[in-house]
């Protein structure tokens, strides 16, 4: 079955790390994006691709970097100027530029600073 | 910008009664709707959206919500909670020139009470 693979499932940093999110899709979805889940705000866009070798800033990309170099892969890299990395991250994709079929959501990634 | 509001963070609700969620957008073209289920440390379901045409949309699981534009309104109503309903529902728009981004209400999480 087609879908969206997040891991790890479980994620801890240590102050000053830089980690990685996994995101892989198997959907042939044209577009990517990561989201970041606290409780109590809902979900904020951290970056999207629309295209392969191209992304773009969402609404709290500082502190994090992606890439986009596979159609099925776009990766989160938590960088260590992230202040308050301690978060649920989620990974979506859709038919891209096609805006009525919604999202696909991968089970996410739980991030802990420890 | 736009904007979506759930009213209620919380909502309790007994088996077997009548679910209501509610979710208001700011826009004066109607946008693209949508409303999503997240069960604990997953990502999110697509319930139903709402793009054209009939202004009732039935989901899955005996979800169903109707567009109101005199109202800017996305309200989730389900005629009986079930135990399995327990969950948060999000309230998304992909707003009129936004491509399709995502915007997501801060979230409601419903309790079913027994």
């Amino acid at each position: 079955d087609g879908g969206i693979t997040q891991s790890p499932k479980y994620l801890f940093r240590k102050e000053g790390q830089n980690v990685t999110l996994s995101c892989e899709q198997n959907l042939n979805h044209d577009a990517m994006y990561w989201y970041r889940q606290d409780p109590g705000q809902g979900l904020r866009l951290i970056y999207y691709s629309q295209i392969v070798n191209d992304f773009q800033k969402g609404d709290i990309a500082e502190g994090y970097s992606v890439s986009r170099e596979k159609k099925e892969s776009f990766p989160l890299t938590v960088t260590s100027a992230q202040k308050n990395p301690t978060a649920f991250y989620l990974c979506a994709s859709s038919l891209g530029m096609v805006t009525n079929y919604g999202y696909t959501f991968g089970s996410g990634t739980r991030l802990t600073v420890v | 910008a736009q904007s979506v509001t759930q009213l209620g963070s919380h909502v309790s609700v007994s088996e077997g009664a009548l679910v209501l969620l509610r979710c208001n957008y700011s826009s004066s073209v109607p946008p693209y709707l949508f409303w999503y289920v997240q069960y604990p440390n997953q990502g999110l379901q697509l319930l139903l959206k709402y793009t054209t045409g009939a202004t009732l949309v039935k989901g899955i699981n005996g979800f169903e919500a109707e567009f109101k534009k005199s109202e800017t309104s996305f309200h989730l109503t389900k005629p009986s909670a079930h135990m399995s309903d327990a969950a948060e529902y999000f309230c998304a728009v992909i707003p009129p020139g936004y491509g399709n981004k995502l915007v997501f209400g801060a979230g409601t999480i419903l309790r079913v009470k027994s």
